[in-house]
């Protein structure tokens, strides 16, 4: 079926290691992506989007690329900060959606010190 | 500005009870969507309020209602509480719905015994 998928429930880095972060979506019509940030007890946490049209978007520390041939997304985040541990979720959006964000499962990043 | 204020923030109720959760949007944001979260099935849409209208509806029972004021504050609604009803329940808003992010609350924890 159609839906937006992660390949790893658990990630694991060292503080200031790079931390990379995979979703594989199925809807080649999806023309929007975001990622989320979810601390315990707080509601999603808009992080970085991109669009369709583009393969690649920075924003503060972290990076999104976009590979529409694998309909593969990933987030990267430099220089990974305790601050940074919660779950990570991706979702896309079609035209005409509608406030429907269809999301992944989700991946918990965990940072050491 | 003000974020998504959701409340209340913890809900217990028995099988069988109805429950009506509330959502104010972020000011000028016309679209209210509404999200179920739990371990399982992850973050799932519920329906989308647009101008006190639904525009898009998830596959959720009848159980499940909403609805929206005219200042964009949005309810919904679950009557006849299962057991399996027991989920953080999350709105979002912006400012039209399509094709961009959306701003989510702390959601409500809703436990049913």
């Amino acid at each position: 079926g159609e839906s937006v998928g992660l390949h790893l429930p658990t990630l694991s880095v060292q503080e200031g290691d790079n931390s990379i972060i995979n979703c594989a979506y199925s809807n080649s019509a999806s023309d929007y992506f975001i990622w989320y940030k979810q601390e315990s007890g707080k509601g999603p946490q808009f992080i970085i989007d991109i669009r369709s049209n583009m393969d690649k978007r920075q924003g503060q520390r972290v990076t999104v690329l976009l590979n529409k041939t694998v309909k593969h997304l990933s987030l990267q985040i430099a220089a990974t900060q305790p601050g940074d541990s919660a779950v990570y979720f991706c979702a896309e959006n079609r035209e005409g959606s509608q406030g429907n964000l269809i999301f992944g499962k989700g991946t918990k990043l965990s940072v050491k010190p | 500005k003000a974020g998504v204020t959701q409340t209340p923030r913890y809900l217990i109720k028995t099988r069988g009870q109805q429950v009506t959760l509330s959502c104010s949007p972020i000011s000028g944001h016309r679209s209210v969507s509404w999200y179920q979260q739990t371990p399982g099935q992850g973050l799932q849409f519920l329906f989308e309020y647009f101008s006190e209208t639904q525009r898009n509806k998830g596959n959720f029972p009848g159980r499940f209602s909403g609805r929206q004021f005219s200042n964009s504050r949005s309810e919904m609604n679950v009557s006849t509480l299962e057991l399996g009803d027991s989920a953080l329940y999350l709105c979002a808003s912006s400012p039209d719905g399509n094709s961009e992010k959306l701003f989510f609350g702390s959601g409500t924890q809703l436990s049913v015994l």
